[in-house]
């Protein structure tokens, strides 16, 4: 049981490039997440799922796109990388709406050049 | 403005003291809250949640927190804090209105521990 894995650890992007992060849990979770990680700022919310096949915008959207064509897999994308979207990404998962408990992936760290 | 505030950025205890990371939000209805911790380099790990129920409640690694409705906050501590607990302690809201399980984390709380 793996939880909650995600996928590259780290990658280093230039200025316009793209990539995609992958998300991948084993818990059979409903909701799942996407959250970007900044000094002093905590974790800020950038899109998340109530499901497969639905997505939706957190707090921070903006340059972010995302899919969850599969229950287990969320996938985030960056079209066009800019310098403001270093920071460390980290995937969650929840099952239960009743608890609420997220689990959390180990991120990914990437700077965009 | 709906927010969670943890005042204290930086926090250095000596091994063996008492610990106390304090935890304010500003939410009509009682929200759902939880404590993480996140060490150095990983990911973040679940110390304790409320729901309901009992306003003190108890966690992994010796720590406990309690709910104080009157004063909007959420404050965990622990007895006797050990080096391995240094780390950054994030808490956490759900609201109470919330449908869709988001979290609304504060700033963060950088703990250090002298030896």
């Amino acid at each position: 049981n793996a939880g909650v894995t995600q996928t590259p650890k780290f990658r280093v992007l230039k200025t316009g490039q793209s990539m995609t992060l992958l998300c991948a849990q084993d818990m059979n979770h409903e909701y799942m997440y996407w959250y970007r990680q900044d000094p002093g700022m905590g974790l800020r919310l950038i899109h998340y799922s109530v499901g497969e096949g639905t997505t939706a915008k957190g707090e921070v959207p903006d340059g972010y796109n995302v899919s969850r064509l599969k229950k287990q897999n969320f996938l985030l994308g960056l079209e066009s990388a800019a310098p403001s979207q270093t920071s460390v990404y980290f995937c969650a998962s929840s099952g239960q709406r009743a608890s609420y408990e997220q689990y959390f992936g180990p991120g990914t760290r990437l700077t965009v050049t | 403005a709906q927010s969670v505030t943890q005042p204290d950025i930086h926090i250095t205890v000596s091994e063996g003291a008492s610990l106390e990371l304090r935890c304010n939000y500003s939410y009509g209805a009682t929200p759902y809250l939880f404590w993480y911790v996140q060490s150095p380099g990983q990911g973040l790990q679940l110390l304790l949640k409320y729901f309901s129920g009992d306003t003190l409640v108890q966690g992994i690694k010796g720590f406990e927190a309690e709910f104080k409705r009157s004063q909007s906050s959420f404050n965990l501590r622990k007895p006797s804090v050990h080096w391995s607990d240094a780390a950054e302690y994030f808490c956490a809201v759900v609201p109470g209105s919330s449908n869709t399980g988001k979290l609304i984390f504060g700033q963060g709380t950088t703990l250090q521990v002298k030896p």
